[in-house]
């Protein structure tokens, strides 16, 4: 059981270039989330998907786009990168229970923009 | 607006030497409190959920209180392997996690 796993570990993009941080989580939960993490701003919510077929906008949206694949899949694609969007990428999963959700973190995808 | 601030923001203990990590909230409509631990270079690992006013957990070292405005992170006679940032997270409509805390055990 691994639980939430992220691909690549690290990147490093030149302003303007593309990509696509992929996530997946074999927990069985139906919603999973994209978080950025910077230094004094703590984890921001970037977008979320309640539950397959669904996507909604977080706190900081901009400039990102986000694919729900499947109940296992989340993906999140930069699509021209800014240094701006340096930082930590953290996905993570949760099911409802008692009406909170209890949150479970991926090991995350350090994103330099040069 | 809701609202998290944990302090201190960071903390160098001794060895055995317990203290209190604290996470003051405000939100309307409180579902959840959550703790999380995250070592440099790891994601957040989930510690406590808490749901109501005077609830109480335990694992290990650690104990989670909570109160109407504010949950304390209690470690007693912490250890080096303790050595993390703690993450306090509130749930209303939304998930709002506060900034953490960095806490240093020195052998």
């Amino acid at each position: 059981n691994a639980g939430v796993t992220q691909t690549p570990k690290f990147q490093v993009l030149k302003t303007g270039q593309s990509m696509t941080l992929q996530c997946a989580q074999d927990m069985n939960h139906n919603s999973m989330y994209w978080y950025r993490q910077d230094p004094g701003m703590g984890l921001r919510l970037i977008y979320y998907s309640a539950s397959e077929g669904t996507t909604d906008k977080g706190e900081v949206p901009n400039g990102y786009n986000v694919s729900r694949l499947n109940k296992r899949e989340f993906s999140l694609r930069l699509e021209s990168a800014a240094p701006s969007q340096t930082s930590v990428y953290f996905c993570a999963s949760s099911e409802v229970w008692q009406g909170t959700y209890e949150q479970y973190f991926g090991p995350g995808t350090r994103l330099t923009v040069t | 607006e809701d609202q998290v601030t944990q302090s201190p923001e960071a903390l160098r203990l001794q060895e055995g030497e317990s203290s209190s990590l604290n996470c003051s909230y405000t939100v309307s409509g409180l579902r959840g409190l959550f703790w999380y631990r995250q070592d440099p270079g790891k994601g957040p690992e989930f510690l406590f959920t808490l749901y109501s006013a005077g609830e109480e957990k335990e694992k290990e070292r650690l104990k989670a209180t909570l109160t109407k405005k504010e949950s304390f992170l209690h470690i007693t006679a912490p250890k080096p392997e303790d050595s993390a940032t703690y993450l306090c997270a509130v749930q209303a409509l939304k998930l709002v996690f506060g900034q953490g805390t960095r806490l240093t055990i020195n052998p």
